[in-house]
């Protein structure tokens, strides 16, 4: 059965520090791969979504970035936070190029950014 | 680009009535899938029922089944028997189908709180 995992959990770190968030998914080759963030009682918003490896899109500007040096691997970096960047991010992956599924989400990570 | 609206922030209901969220979209699409995930609040998004939007007939899932109108481009999440166990916020999500690299464009959700 296919799984996925995310780490850390939580998260707290200063202005200015780096960030590094992992998702791996186990079970399955070349999934789709998505970055959500989601604010306090939100909606979630597509950060970046990956179709293969080094394959990266980005659906709005900001301070992160992402990559995906595995096909099960996704990582969401950033070179120096900003307090903005505080929320709950989640990792998502879908079966491609099957139909009629749903996105698996992994059990998120909560960044604080004080 | 594809929108999805959940026109009601917070719902209330008494254990074992009915409550029924409601989610609208908008697309140029024919092909695509709609979601409705459930967040509890230890934040897993789980999956609670899917509609192919090619299919007339509507989905269900045990208690849970929606109403899909696909001209009106509406698609309401009915919940029978409620339970405490329900409460958690519900999404509504909307996927292009057929598609290399679709991804789930979300509500904004609806906090939903079952009370004994």
């Amino acid at each position: 059965s296919q799984t996925i995992h995310q780490w850390p959990a939580t998260l707290v770190q200063p202005v200015g520090s780096p960030l590094s968030l992992e998702c791996t998914v186990e079970g399955t080759s070349n999934p789709n791969l998505y970055w959500y963030r989601q604010a306090a009682g939100r909606g979630l918003q597509l950060l970046f979504y990956s179709v293969g490896i080094g394959q990266i899109s980005s659906e709005v500007p900001q301070n992160l970035s992402a990559s995906r040096p595995q096909d099960r691997q996704f990582i969401l970096s950033s070179k120096k936070l900003l307090l903005s960047d505080s929320g709950f991010y989640l990792c998502a992956w879908k079966p491609l190029p099957v139909l009629n599924t749903e996105a698996f989400f992994g059990q998120g990570t909560r960044l604080t950014v004080v | 680009a594809q929108t999805v609206t959940q026109s009601q922030p917070e719902m209330s209901v008494q254990e074992a009535e009915t409550v029924t969220l409601s989610c609208t979209y908008d697309t140029s699409e024919n092909n695509y899938y709609l979601f409705w995930y459930k967040q509890p609040p230890s934040r897993q998004m789980i999956l609670v029922i899917r509609q192919e939007a090619y299919k007339q007939q509507n989905a269900t899932e045990n208690r849970f089944s929606v109403n899909f109108q696909k001209a009106a481009k509406s698609f309401s999440l009915k919940i029978s028997d409620s339970q405490l166990g329900d409460t958690a916020m519900y999404f509504c999500a909307f996927m292009r189908g057929e598609t290399s690299g679709s991804r789930l464009t979300f509500g904004e959700g609806t906090q939903l709180t079952v009370n004994p």
